[in-house]
């Protein structure tokens, strides 16, 4: 099976400033799909980005962005000018297209915006 | 557009007890449903998914239990709940190919 790693358990950034959340996946598969959840205090999982593994173009969205390094099997986020509303914590996840009903998700690293 | 119900929101139930936890979506036909379990400050536990009516697959042995009488509905089931059977309870949906949706989830606390 996949496995995701998410080496940081938690972050912390200024109001405005920008940080980069890690993820690494173990796969032998040549295509996949990655994303970045989002689960503030209501508990709620929400999408953030979605990553391709053919793509060589990095996701991006509005303030969210995608470090995707397919050789280094490494899928980063990173958000930029962030705001107190980005505090949850986050999620990262692998999606096989060949055993495609299988979501592998990471531990989470939970993120503090400070004002 | 699509959307997932879930309910109840809240429950709390005795040791011992039955459990029902129900999943709906709306908007989409035959989805992939997913059960997972989360526990506090901790990532998530995929319990069961369904490709399809009557088709559920098991990922953790358990008391717990899933059905799918129906495309679109997904119940999670307890005939005796453990205190180790408190969590979060998340249902999700995808299609073929893309990303989970997921509910609101159930926060079950067996006293």
């Amino acid at each position: 099976a996949q496995t995701v790693t998410q080496s940081q358990p938690e972050m912390s950034v200024q109001e405005a400033e920008t940080v980069t959340l890690s993820c690494t996946y173990d796969t032998s598969e040549s295509d996949y799909y990655l994303f970045w959840y989002k689960q503030p205090p209501s508990r709620q999982m929400i999408l953030v980005i979605r990553q391709e593994a053919y793509k060589q173009q990095n996701a991006t969205e509005n303030r969210f962005s995608v470090n995707f390094q397919k050789a280094a099997k490494s899928f980063s986020l990173k958000i930029s000018d962030s705001q107190l509303g980005d505090a949850a914590m986050y999620f990262c996840a692998y999606r096989s297209l060949f055993t495609g009903n299988q979501f592998y998700f990471g531990t989470g690293t939970s993120l503090t915006v400070i004002p | 557009s699509q959307t997932i119900h879930q309910w109840p929101a809240t429950l709390v139930q005795p040791v011992g007890s039955p459990l029902s936890l129900e999943c709906t979506v709306e908007g989409t036909s035959n989805p992939n449903l997913y059960w997972y379990r989360q526990a506090a400050g901790r990532g998530l536990q995929l319990l069961f998914y369904s490709v399809g009516i009557g088709q559920i697959s098991s990922e953790v042995p358990q008391n717990l239990s899933a059905s799918r009488p129906q495309d679109r509905q997904f119940i999670l089931s307890s005939k005796k709940l453990l205190l180790s059977d408190s969590g979060f309870y998340l249902c999700a949906w995808s299609e073929s190919a893309y990303e989970q949706y997921f509910g609101p989830g159930t926060r079950l606390t067996v006293t």
